[in-house]
């Protein structure tokens, strides 16, 4: 089982919907973040939670630290949105374990 | 200003070819992270260097990956004897504080070994 789950793998949505993003953990961590990736490989850096909660413009992450468990929501979804989403955890040790990507594609 | 580049962005090598590629990170950015992602999965942690020092490097996946960076800035993944399962993207990203904060990814270099 791998240490950070994610779901679903792949999310089919249109153009105004609000967006569930799933991650769950399973080792003690101090710091998760949420990350974006778009076709050509490029990452960004969308958040960095340790507890609570985080908003920028349309996009909303929340961690639930008890219950090893981070969303990232969206709302108002565009198709410029369409990316894989990639939670990581900075493990107890300062190492760096990625989930496998959420794949979100907007239908106009 | 620039951001973090990678070079070449596209590598094709036959089996066996030793490959280098390189990495230059945001200027005045202290640490330095090299990750392998495989198609379809997350990346993966190979290694990482504060400054000149190479600080970690418990990812890599066997002796013929080899990381340096000797003046702090720009840095060189090296892979010898090139095997298939190495075909990744390569991504690079350097941050201006020690650990995984702020971090600030290259576009990748595509491997792909034939």
């Amino acid at each position: 089982k791998n240490e950070v789950e994610q779901s679903p793998q792949n999310l089919t949505a249109q153009e105004g919907e609000f967006i569930t993003i799933n991650c769950s953990y399973s080792v003690g961590i101090s710091a998760l973040h949420w990350l974006q990736q778009h076709p050509g490989g490029g990452i960004v850096s969308l958040f960095m939670l340790s507890s609570g909660k985080k908003k920028h413009g349309r996009l909303i992450a929340t961690i639930n630290i008890q219950e090893k468990h981070s969303s990232l929501h969206i709302t108002a979804s565009h198709p410029r949105d369409s990316a894989v989403y990639i939670c990581a955890v900075l493990n107890r040790d300062d190492k760096i374990i990625f989930g496998k990507g959420t794949r979100l594609h907007i239908l106009p | 200003g620039a951001g973090v580049s990678q070079s070449p962005r596209y590598k094709v090598a036959k089996r066996g070819q030793d490959v280098a590629l390189r990495c230059d990170p945001i200027s005045g950015h202290v640490s330095l992270f090299w990750y392998q992602q495989a198609l379809g999965q997350g990346p993966e942690f190979l290694t990482y260097f504060q400054n000149e020092a190479q600080l970690d490097k418990s990812g890599l996946p066997s002796d013929r990956f080899f990381a340096e960076r000797p003046e702090g800035s720009v840095s060189t993944l090296k892979i010898q004897r090139t095997q298939q399962e190495d075909s990744a993207v390569y991504l690079c990203a350097s941050s201006p504080k020690p650990v995984f904060y702020e971090q600030y990814f290259g576009p990748g270099t595509r491997l792909t070994v034939t």
